[in-house]
């Protein structure tokens, strides 16, 4: 079953912690993004990678982090310089620059 | 980033009615996407636009993609309630190698 896996669906955290959200595809896709996603506000793009090793910021860069070790993964940490982490995070991949983007079921993160 | 702006921001309809939602650029885009996000899911793809003036149907959806490339539009024609959702366009960033996406229409069909 081909497609994007994020987990957890839901996660609690208490402020002032850092926290890795997971993203993995198994759809052989170069590029992969992560988006953060508040009411009313869109979608608005924080990290992409391109290949493996490689990432750029996006918009709303700070206070996050990311790797890419492996084409398949692309995890998110949030990290306590984050000024208001709870937002939903939703991880997407594309074969390639300006083609269809598939999305993962999204990470809910409340930081308490 | 690159705007991508998006009206209006809510629509309420009766089923049998006619939606209308706009995007526009403050500059030219190469191509424009539309996806749907139903309530509690993610976002899922619909098509892409890529020539000045293009038109694409899908059942009783139609896009098209300005003259300018700067402006999109999706218009659902009788929506249902299965139409119900936030939809979302979204142009190339200044690198070209991600999406900037609007803020979204979300639609609320009643029966």
């Amino acid at each position: 079953d081909g497609g994007i896996t994020q987990s957890p669906k839901y996660l609690f955290r208490k402020e002032g912690q850092n926290v890795t959200l997971s993203c993995e595809q198994n759809l052989n896709h170069d590029a992969m993004y992560w988006y953060r996603q508040d009411p009313g506000q869109g979608l608005r793009l924080i990290y992409y990678s391109q290949i493996v090793n490689d990432f750029q910021k996006g918009d709303i860069a700070e206070g996050y982090s990311v790797s890419r070790e492996k084409k398949e993964s692309f995890p998110l940490t949030v990290t306590s310089a984050q000024k208001n982490p709870t937002a939903f995070y939703l991880c997407a991949s594309t074969p390639r620059a300006n083609t269809e983007a598939f999305f993962g079921q999204g990470t809910r993160l409340t930081v308490v | 980033g690159q705007q991508v702006m998006q009206i209006p921001q809510y629509q309420h309809v009766q089923e049998g009615e006619d939606f209308t939602t706009y995007c526009n650029s403050s500059t030219t885009l190469s191509n424009i996407q539309w996806y749907k996000q139903r309530p509690g899911g993610h976002p899922v793809f619909l098509i892409q636009l890529v020539k000045s003036g293009e038109v694409k149907k899908q059942k009783r959806l139609t896009f098209q993609f300005g003259e300018a490339k700067k402006n999109s539009s999706l218009h659902i024609t009788a929506t249902q309630t299965t139409d119900v959702g936030t939809y979302f366009c979204a142009g190339p960033t200044n690198s070209g190698y991600a999406l900037n996406f609007g803020k979204g229409t979300s639609l609320l069909v009643t029966p």
